[in-house]
């Protein structure tokens, strides 16, 4: 059974980066699905911020809400990926989600979530 | 700003039937697959329904899922006290080259 375990810190100052990392067992980042960044506050509600898959190589798709400021990298020796969104706002307060699904917006397993503020 | 539009709040009493919408449009509901996500206060999301209709394993069959046009419902019968939960629908948009989620319904169970 897959599980997602998030890191990361839970305060960004405004115009800094965020970066959280999700640690995957039970799966391989490089398996045949995709991996999946996803965050929900109050005023946005739930909004997918991008992808990576494995298909000979590791690719990347991002919302194009975000597309400006974010990466998704993977570790694949340490069998996780990783988010990183530059020039933070408030606007960008949330609870942030990584997690695992094929078939978009079909996510099967989800990590415990981080609630990410952003605050001087 | 959900782009897909479902009632804020249903209730019933414990052993009723209630259906929840979700209304889309051409470029998503129309033209793609919808979910469903049950999700308990503090914790996060569970896939309740994939490909419009259908249920992963461990999903009581008392929930079910259906679509017409560019609309989708979620039923769930022999309501229960552990039902009581945020549901959210999703499905692809085509102008967004994206997913586009509802803003959730909240289900009392009274």
């Amino acid at each position: 059974q897959v599980q997602l375990q998030q890191s990361g810190p839970g305060l960004v100052k405004p115009s800094q980066i965020l970066s959280l990392t999700c640690a995957i067992s039970g799966d391989s980042v490089s398996s045949d699905t995709a991996w999946h960044w996803i965050r929900q506050s109050p005023s946005r509600g739930l909004e997918w911020l991008g992808r990576t898959f494995y298909k000979s190589n590791f690719y990347t798709d991002y919302a194009v809400s975000v597309r400006s400021r974010i990466t998704i990298n993977v570790d694949s020796s340490g069998n996780q990926f990783s988010l990183h969104l530059n020039s933070m706002t408030p606007e960008d307060t949330a609870v942030y989600y990584c997690a695992r699904g094929a078939a978009v917006p079909g996510f099967d397993s989800w990590g415990q979530g981080v609630l990410v503020t952003v605050s001087s | 700003q959900p782009v897909l539009t479902q009632p804020p709040s249903e209730s019933g009493a414990p052993g009723q039937r209630v259906t929840m919408s979700c209304s889309g449009r051409s470029a998503n509901i129309g033209s793609n697959i919808v979910y469903w996500y049950q999700q308990v206060p503090g914790t996060a999301p569970k896939l309740l329904i994939y490909n419009n209709n259908q249920r992963p394993s461990g999903v009581p069959d008392r929930f079910s899922g259906s679509k017409s046009g560019t609309s989708a419902s979620l039923a769930v019968s022999g309501l229960r006290s552990e039902d009581e939960a945020d549901y959210y629908c999703a499905a692809w948009d085509d102008s967004r080259s994206g997913p586009v989620f509802g803003g959730g319904t909240k289900l009392t169970v009274l």
